[in-house]
Formats: structure tokens, sequence, C-alpha cells
């Protein structure tokens, strides 16, 4: 059981919209603690897709965002593309269990 | 370009140990604000955090995993290690290094190797 909460899956036709939600707790979004997201590709290394809850790295296109509101966080995805098909994870730091903590992940269909 | 490269045995037998190696290019063990980790993702599972190390030795650990990992650095090849004592077929997993990027708000993983799985098996 992951401590932060993602949806197992979430799918959209190209073009469209998707958000992955991902839901905390007091003692770590809720708690200040800022949302990362990582978008993981078979056989490749996971990228670092948002940090800083907002913030796109270099290279990440901007219909990707990310915001941040009380315990829970949220990636959307714009302009669906058949490239966007991935797993996606939140991460955070939790001060009650002293850890750095992932969602469970989701993984994201373009139908 | 930073990167990170994973080493080490794709097989484990049970009470056995595990020991992975992490090659660093395009980034020095020392830069500021950096640490070194291990993360892991087991069979269709989520990713778990495993514990890092700093540039000066010093580490943190995952408490549910704490009695039985150590983590080190070799400065002189850029490289840092893991060592998980008494594995068993739980700790089948994708291993992965990553580094660990500190700043006020928080921190986060910004560049990951590959991964290499590894499987606790008889």
């Amino acid at each position: 059981q992951s401590v932060l909460t993602q949806p197992p899956s979430v799918s959209g036709a190209p073009g469209q919209r998707v958000t992955i939600s991902c839901t905390g707790s007091a003692s770590n979004i809720g708690a200040g603690y800022d949302v990362h997201w990582y978008q993981l590709l078979p056989g490749t290394a996971p990228k670092l897709f948002i940090f800083g809850n907002t913030y796109r790295p270099s290279g990440v296109p901007d219909r990707v965002s990310g915001s941040k509101s009380g315990t829970s966080a949220s990636l959307a995805i714009t302009g669906l593309q058949a490239e966007d098909a991935a797993d996606y994870y939140c991460q955070s730091y939790d001060s009650s269990l002293g850890i750095w903590v992932f969602g469970g992940g989701t993984k994201l269909t373009v139908l | 370009q930073v990167q990170l490269q994973e080493s080490g045995p794709g097989l484990v037998k049970p009470s056995q140990t595990l020991s992975l190696g992490c090659s660093v290019s395009g980034a020095s063990l020392s830069s500021d604000g950096s640490s070194w980790s291990w993360i892991r993702q087991h069979p269709g599972k989520g990713l778990e955090w495993i514990g890092h190390i700093y540039y000066s030795g010093s580490t943190y650990y995952n408490p549910s995993l704490k009695s039985r990992v150590i983590m080190a650095i070799d400065r002189s090849k850029n490289q840092f290690s893991l060592i998980l004592n008494s594995v068993t077929a739980a700790d089948t997993a994708v291993y992965y290094c990553a580094r660990l990027y500190d700043y006020v708000g928080g921190s986060y993983f910004d560049y990951w190797g590959q991964g290499t799985l590894v499987t606790v098996s008889s």
C-alpha cells in the first residue's frame, strides 16, 4: 500500500486532456513538501517529468503541467499524443515516516 | 549529460547478499545538493526508496530495510554501491540508482539509471 494514492489507470484519445491525481496526507503533501512526477517507460531510465509541484524540466513539453492543493497534487497532459503512453509516479517526502515516498503509479493509455 | 549505470548480478540465492554498483558520469558525486540513492520496483508494483548516501559517506536508509542495507561510496571512481543482506524472494525487483537533489522545498530524483532486474531464487 503506497503512502501516496494514485488511480491505477487513466486513458484518453489523441488530442484530449487527462489528469492524474496524487493524494497524500498531513505528514507529506499537506505538510508543505513539494510533489514531483516521473515518467517510466519500459527499458528506459525513469524521467523527471515535473518538479517542485509545477516546474517542467528542460525537454518536457509545455502541454504538461502540475499543480498542488492541500493534501493532493495533479499532473495534467493536454493534446495527448501516442508518445505520452507510460507509467507516471508522484513523489514527496513524509515527515512522520521519515522517508521519501511514491505513489503506486498510474498507467496512461492513449486510445 | 549526467548518466548513471547500474551493474551487478541478476540472480542471487536466498539468504545470500545482493551487491550492486552505480557508475556516475557527467557529474561529480560531490555536486552541491546531491546525494546518491537506490530505489527499487517490485514486479508490477510501485517504487520504493531504499536509501541514499552523501559524498561525505553519511547514509540515510529506509527504516524498513535499515537492518539489511549498507551503502558505500568510491570517490576515486565516482561510483557508489548497495549491499542488501539476507535476501528473500521478496527482494526480487528492478533496482535503480538515482541522484537525489535537495532544495528548500524538498528533494527530487533528477537523474536515474536504466535499472537492473535482480531475481532472488535458488
